[in-house]
């Protein structure tokens, strides 16, 4: 199983451009989310998942959107990229068989000049 | 709304003993995460608790006090691949996470 994965890596916006962070699973979980961790900061949720068709708000959606149309992946686009969008954004799933634990993506970090 | 705290900054000897502490106050509660996370990576799951009391498993160990919202991770034998941010993080169907707490492990 490669776990959850993320690309790119990193990224460099400009003010305005649009991008999407991909985010996909091989381990079958219901559940997951989107996260951004700002320096010393911990992680703020953007968006979660409960499965394929239904997603919500996190604590931090503003600026951000998602769509889940398969159980295995989960994008999450940014429209208007502004510099307060510069993080490390985190992708994570889970499900009740692995007790609710978050299994996280390698992380993007992301840079909005 | 969540509130979590934990302390920033934890700096202790090789082979010691460190306790971070992570005190809560939360709308909702199923349990309680601890999370690893190396400088630069992803965090990494290191324990759940869900009923008060002690959990050990291994080097580490972590305690749950429902009643006091409190929780406490104890890392035991410290060695320097445990130089890390440790987040503590409340179970409410979703996770909201602490700032974390970084120990520096020196020689």
């Amino acid at each position: 199983n490669a776990g959850v994965t993320q690309t790119p890596k990193f990224r460099i916006l400009k003010i305005g451009q649009s991008m999407t962070l991909q985010c996909a699973q091989d381990m079958n979980h219901n559940y997951m989310y989107w996260y951004r961790q700002d320096p010393g900061m911990g992680l703020k949720l953007i968006y979660y998942s409960v499965g394929a068709g239904i997603t919500d708000k996190g604590e931090v959606p503003n600026g951000y959107n998602v769509s889940r149309s398969t159980t295995e992946d989960f994008p999450l686009r940014l429209e208007l990229a502004a510099p307060s969008q510069t993080s490390v954004y985190f992708c994570a799933s889970s499900s009740i068989r692995t007790g609710m634990t978050q299994y996280f993506g390698p992380g993007t970090r992301l840079t909005v000049l | 709304g969540q509130n979590i705290d934990q302390p920033t900054e934890m700096t202790a000897t090789e082979g010691a003993i460190v306790q971070i502490n992570c005190t809560y106050q939360t709308s909702g509660f199923n349990g309680l995460f601890w999370y690893q996370q190396h400088a630069g990576e992803a965090p990494t799951f290191l324990s759940y608790n869900v009923l008060d009391g002690l959990e050990e498993k291994g080097r580490f160990s972590s305690f749950l006090s429902r009643s006091k919202g409190y929780s406490y991770l104890l890392l035991k034998e410290l060695q320097m691949k445990d130089s890390a941010s440790y987040l503590c993080a409340v179970d409410d169907y979703k996770l909201s996470f602490g700032a974390g707490t970084t120990v520096t492990v020196r020689a």
